[in-house]
């Protein structure tokens, strides 16, 4: 079983920053947090991952709380493009050949 | 940029035909992935496969399942007998290598196969 709780969907205007949580209170502290994204029954797409620290990249950010127990996917300016569902995925770093465990997802709407 | 490819897009079968499904990673990966998600549930992890052999596979990869690595490019997994409950979505997967910490699971498009 997935090991993260995310809302079911969320709405969020275009042009806004769209912001996603997760909790995740059981993880290890060998686990990273990874985001996904899946845009209508396409192949899921890597967004960005951490351990404790914040990250940013040209997708988006990550911001992770100081005791790892949740954290928030940040898109800073949403477009219809993302309008998609998106998965948080913790796992042991690095991983080798593991599978990754995807839950349900939040499914994000981006209104024009 | 390269992509995970795979072949078909659409699969159409009767129960009880076997079916191959067909992937080429990107160049560079050695370690690849076969996923599923049936309509409106979750993706589900099936097996992965690392320097010719099975790594890791899921309760759903029964004896019904195998994969190959035919040649140097492509992929593939054979469902022997289809049932209906194996229509689905089917997702492959590349990473590259296991060195460092992370390593990024590149996703194919799908091939959507449906069992009459």
């Amino acid at each position: 079983d997935a090991k993260t709780t995310q809302p079911p969907s969320m709405d969020c205007a275009e042009g806004r920053a769209a912001n996603l949580p997760c909790n995740h209170s059981t993880i290890s502290g060998n686990e990273y947090v990874y985001w996904y994204r899946q845009i209508h029954s396409q192949g899921p797409q890597y967004i960005i991952h951490g351990l404790k620290n914040n990250e940013t990249n040209e997708m988006a950010s990550l911001i992770i709380t100081e005791d790892r127990k949740s954290s928030t996917l940040i898109l800073p300016h949403a477009t219809l493009r993302d309008t998609a569902v998106y998965y948080c995925i913790v796992r042991v770093g690095g991983g080798g050949a593991d599978g990754l465990t995807f839950g349900k997802g939040t499914h994000l709407i981006i209104q024009p | 940029e390269p992509e995970v490819t795979q072949t078909p897009s659409h699969q159409v079968t009767q129960m009880g035909q076997e079916v191959i499904l067909r992937c080429v990673p990107i160049s560079n990966h050695l370690y690849f992935y076969w996923y599923r998600q049936i309509l409106g549930q979750k993706v589900e992890f099936l097996v992965s496969f690392y320097n010719n052999e099975i790594s890791e596979k899921s309760e759903i990869f029964d004896d019904q399942f195998s994969v190959e690595r035919p040649d140097g490019s492509n992929f593939t997994l054979k469902i022997r007998s289809t049932k209906l409950e194996d229509s689905a979505m089917y997702f492959c997967a590349s990473s590259r290598t296991s060195g460092g910490v992370f390593n990024e699971q590149f996703f194919g498009p799908g091939t959507r196969l449906t069992v009459l």
